[in-house]
């Protein structure tokens, strides 16, 4: 497709399950991002990919999120021991790079509920 | 952090009118952008402004940067109901990109 898609869209998990949420980017970008937002929140920023490298994982909550870009294409977000206020929207994001004029393009996100 | 932080936080108008949303941010910029989210799901980039750009135009929108006072401001003229969203400005600099919590706009019919 001609934009970024997310995959699943919505995900309902139990408390202490694991996770997985797959971004696909515009074909051609190298950068990637992840987001998550809360409601009336802005998205908070996760982690980027410059290429298949996590340039700046400076906003991982903490060591139970994880996210991997093997081939520098498609992402998996990983979420371990998933708990309730890790329930939120996950946004992906690409762009051509991480240049000076380079806008993100976002998918629609994956609205994560843990119960 | 580099982050911009949307004022009002919320504005409801009467559609045909016009919609006047700020930014403000603390450091120094590349460019500034503008992004609109609708129903909570992924965001659509809107225009970008570069750091030596005072004015652009795109369609009903008009965004002025003032580098000086570090302010930013989206104008949205002759409203509709579509443009009822959140948008949000994301300076970009070198810092870590962060965005602020957005100005939640409501048009009446």
């Amino acid at each position: 497709g001609a934009g970024v898609s997310q995959t699943p869209s919505n995900k309902v998990t139990e408390k202490g399950k694991y996770v997985e949420l797959r971004c696909d980017p515009i074909s051609g970008h190298t950068a990637l991002y992840w987001y998550r937002q809360s409601l009336g929140q802005g998205p908070e920023f996760l982690i980027y990919f410059q290429g298949t490298g996590a340039a700046d994982d400076s906003g991982l909550p903490n060591d139970r999120f994880f996210a991997v870009r093997p081939e520098g294409s498609v992402s998996t977000l990983k979420i371990q021991r998933t708990e309730r206020g890790d329930s939120a929207v996950y946004l992906c994001a690409s762009s051509l790079g991480r240049g000076l004029y380079n806008e993100q393009f976002f998918g629609p996100g994956t609205r994560l509920t843990v119960l | 952090s580099q982050q911009g932080e949307e004022d009002p936080q919320a504005l409801s108008i009467q559609e045909g009118e016009n919609a006047t949303m700020n930014c403000s941010y603390k450091t120094s910029i590349n460019n500034l952008q503008w992004y609109r989210q609708n129903s909570g799901r992924g965001l659509v980039h809107l225009i970008l402004i570069r750091s030596n750009e005072r004015e652009k135009h795109s369609g009903r929108l008009r965004v002025t940067l003032d580098t000086s006072k570090k302010s930013s401001s989206l104008l949205i003229t002759a409203s509709r109901a579509a443009d009822t969203a959140s948008y949000f400005c994301l300076p970009q600099g070198a810092q870590k990109l962060v965005f602020g919590q957005g100005t939640r706009l409501t048009i009446n019919p």
